[in-house]
């Protein structure tokens, strides 16, 4: 079946600019997470959701970025006045459910802020 | 600060050889942990995983196996292919913080034909 998408692929911007990624999460499942990997690094966790509800935000690393998942599927993770330290790779998992499931992670979301 | 390591960053090994990938973690309140696979261009890719009350699990060529005394654990994949070249990353999870996976820096894998 079909796995995590996420786009655009790419993204480039200049800084200040607002940038929205989307994740498409496996149909079915009940947890979404946002990481986001540097190169040559482990993903890092930035955020969460069981369903709708947003469990945990505390690796958002500023409140410049935020996410939601109004209707308990896609998400979107925005960043705002995008700045140079933001370029990374933007990585989305689901999971069937929440605890000790498998995460499967989608292709990312490649970010250059200009 | 706590974290999950790995020991080698680069491993080179013959095809057909077998090969070890290491991980140290340093909580030991992590109950999970998850090996993942990560080929140049694309999303990590889950292997194999371990609950904390197992000292071993086996899958396709690859078995991993958790020392708790020592906070250690490791992937072993058997017969090494060409297909397996890749960075290999271990992640624990940490029951008591949530769902959330906490990854190590990555073992780049090499296998030579």
């Amino acid at each position: 079946g079909a796995g995590v998408s996420q786009s655009p692929r790419y993204k480039v911007t200049k800084r200040g600019q607002d940038v929205a990624l989307r994740c498409d999460p496996i149909s079915g499942h009940v947890s979404l997470y946002w990481y986001r990997q540097a190169l040559g690094q482990g993903p890092e966790f930035l955020t969460y959701f069981n369903y709708e509800a947003q469990q945990d935000k505390s690796g958002l690393p500023n409140d410049r970025f935020s996410a939601e998942r109004p209707e308990g599927s896609i998400s979107t993770l925005t960043i705002q006045r995008t700045e140079q330290r933001d370029s990374a790779m933007y990585r989305c998992a689901s999971s069937l459910r929440g605890g000790h499931e498998t995460q499967y992670f989608g292709p990312g979301t490649r970010l250059l802020v200009l | 600060g706590e974290s999950v390591g790995l020991h080698l960053p680069t491993l080179s090994v013959q095809e057909g050889d077998n090969s070890i990938i290491n991980c140290a973690y340093s909580n030991s309140a992590s109950d999970y942990f998850i090996w993942y696979k990560q080929e140049s261009g694309k999303g990590p890719q889950f292997i194999i995983d371990i609950r904390s009350n197992m000292d071993k699990r086996q899958g396709q060529r690859v078995t991993v196996l958790l020392n708790k005394t020592v906070k250690h654990l490791s992937l072993q994949i058997a017969a090494t292919q060409p297909g397996d070249s890749a960075v290999y990353f271990c992640a624990e999870n940490r029951g008591y913080a949530g769902n959330m996976l906490t990854f190590g820096g990555g073992t780049r894998l090499m296998v030579k034909p």
